[in-house]
């Protein structure tokens, strides 16, 4: 099974601020990794699918990279309503998990 | 519109089981795939299992294999997740979500409002 562990557990940021979130992989996941997005009292929302792909309706201050075991969410400059928390996930074969998660909280 | 809407909370005693229900509007039922994830209170998500409705396969999650079973009806569009042998720690909000891709397993970008199951005595 994929172990997926994601850093920093929290990151506190201002708005404008550029924020880099990382997730990384037990095993090779190729490029089968998206991020979500996820709010209070919320379903959680697909930002990123295929690790660099933005879903629909996603703003362009969101981007993602990376390929193998090594990804990253970066949003470009923080809005007040991008303070939530986030996951990534990853899949293989037929299975699926998620990361712990990344609270992304105001300073 | 596309949509999944599912049934409303439960409670249930520890060692008994629930049935959640989701049901699909606004697209071909059969052509995506419908992912289950749970969120414990406070913690994070957890993927459970897939089922294609198209064909009936299901993946379930090695945690829940032997204690959880997807099904679904055509006839209604719905999709069910049955948990069986209940503990306090499967208490939470249960999704589920459509796949992004059509006939083909990719990502989850529609989800319903989440279902929450209390399992006490």
């Amino acid at each position: 099974e994929t172990v997926l562990t994601q850093s920093p557990p929290t990151l506190s940021l201002s708005p404008g601020d550029r924020a880099t979130l990382s997730c990384r992989a037990s095993q090779s996941v190729r490029s089968y990794l998206a991020w979500y997005q996820q709010k209070p009292g919320q379903a959680p929302r697909l930002l990123i699918y295929d690790a660099s792909n933005r879903a629909t309706g996603i703003p362009a201050r969101f981007s993602g990279s990376g390929s193998g075991t090594d990804f990253t969410l970066t949003i470009s400059s923080l809005e007040p309503e991008d303070f939530a928390v986030y996951y990534c996930q990853q899949r293989s074969d037929w299975t699926y998990s998620f990361g712990q998660g990344t609270t992304l909280e105001i300073k | 519109q596309v949509q999944v809407v599912q049934s409303g909370a439960e409670v249930r005693k520890p060692g008994a089981s629930v049935k959640v229900s989701c049901k699909a509007s606004g697209y071909s039922f059969s052509d995506y795939y419908i992912h289950w994830v749970r969120q414990a209170p406070g913690q994070g998500l957890e993927w459970m299992g897939v089922i294609n409705p198209g064909g009936g396969s299901t993946s379930y999650a090695q945690k829940f294999q032997g204690r959880v079973t997807m099904t679904w009806d055509t006839s209604t569009s719905t999709v069910y997740m049955d948990l069986s042998s209940l503990r306090s720690d499967d208490t939470a909000v249960y999704y589920c979500a459509r796949d992004t891709q059509r006939r083909s397993m990719g990502w989850l970008d529609t989800w319903g409002q989440g279902t929450l199951v209390a399992v006490s005595s």
